[in-house]
């Protein structure tokens, strides 16, 4: 799987929108990018995955670049339980393929 | 998402006990399912791939023998810790992918927490 790049923390005022960076420079054609959440002391937490074309959900939505060398998550109002280790990760989609989890960024919501 | 439920969350046993942790998805059928475990400030490590009906196939460095894993169904895979130790204290997280309806995402446990005396 490829591997990716991500800032190791970001803060964020609570009720203004968290964008989450994320490098995949040596992304393949047919992998995806998967975002993942860790609250602390929990199990990561399935946020949104994407191809190619921006995807949205009731979470948060993905910005892939056009070049998929890039990606960016946006929470679009953080609150204070946003606050969590957030882990970006490329992988195909076959099915007994694992994900690899990188350091992932950790976001601070701040009131 | 589809639901995996973990347990025991937390246990805490003696050193030269065993331990097992379970681990079901609740409400899809899972052939395969991943064992990762955690240290502190540390990011997951995948331990173990369960396959159902066969033998797991376990990361370069994770010895088979201490981690005995069982996936005798569709939706259950469990982890023994055998003979555990103070260095085995760590948070176990089991994943599965999702079943029919999804496209490749894994859904994660909440995970069990494991402190040896």
């Amino acid at each position: 799987d490829a591997k990716t790049t991500q800032p190791p923390s970001m803060d964020c005022a609570e009720g203004r929108a968290a964008n989450l960076p994320c490098n995949h420079s040596t992304i393949s054609g047919n992998e995806y990018v998967y975002w993942y959440r860790q609250i602390h002391s929990q199990g990561p937490q399935y946020i949104i995955h994407g191809l190619k074309n921006n995807e949205t959900n009731e979470m948060a939505s993905l910005i892939i670049t056009e070049d998929r060398k890039s990606s960016t998550l946006i929470l679009p109002h953080a609150t204070l339980r946003d606050t969590a280790v957030y882990y970006c990760i490329v992988r195909n989609n076959n099915a007994g393929n694992m994900l690899t989890f990188g350091g992932g960024t950790r976001l601070m919501v701040k009131p | 998402g589809a639901v995996v439920s973990q347990h025991p969350s937390w246990v805490i046993c003696k050193s030269g006990t065993s331990v097992k942790i379970e681990c079901r998805s609740l409400d899809f059928q899972a052939t395969t399912m991943f064992w990762y475990r955690q240290f502190p400030k540390q990011s997951l490590m995948l331990m173990a791939t369960s396959n159902e009906g066969s033998k797991a196939t376990y990361e370069q460095g994770v010895e088979k023998d201490k981690f005995l894993i069982n996936h005798a169904s569709l939706t259950l895979s469990t982890l023994t810790v055998t003979s555990a130790h103070p260095e085995d204290s760590s948070f176990y997280i089991c994943s599965a992918r999702g079943g029919q309806g999804f496209t490749g995402e894994l859904f994660f446990g909440e995970g069990s927490r494991l402190t040896v005396l």
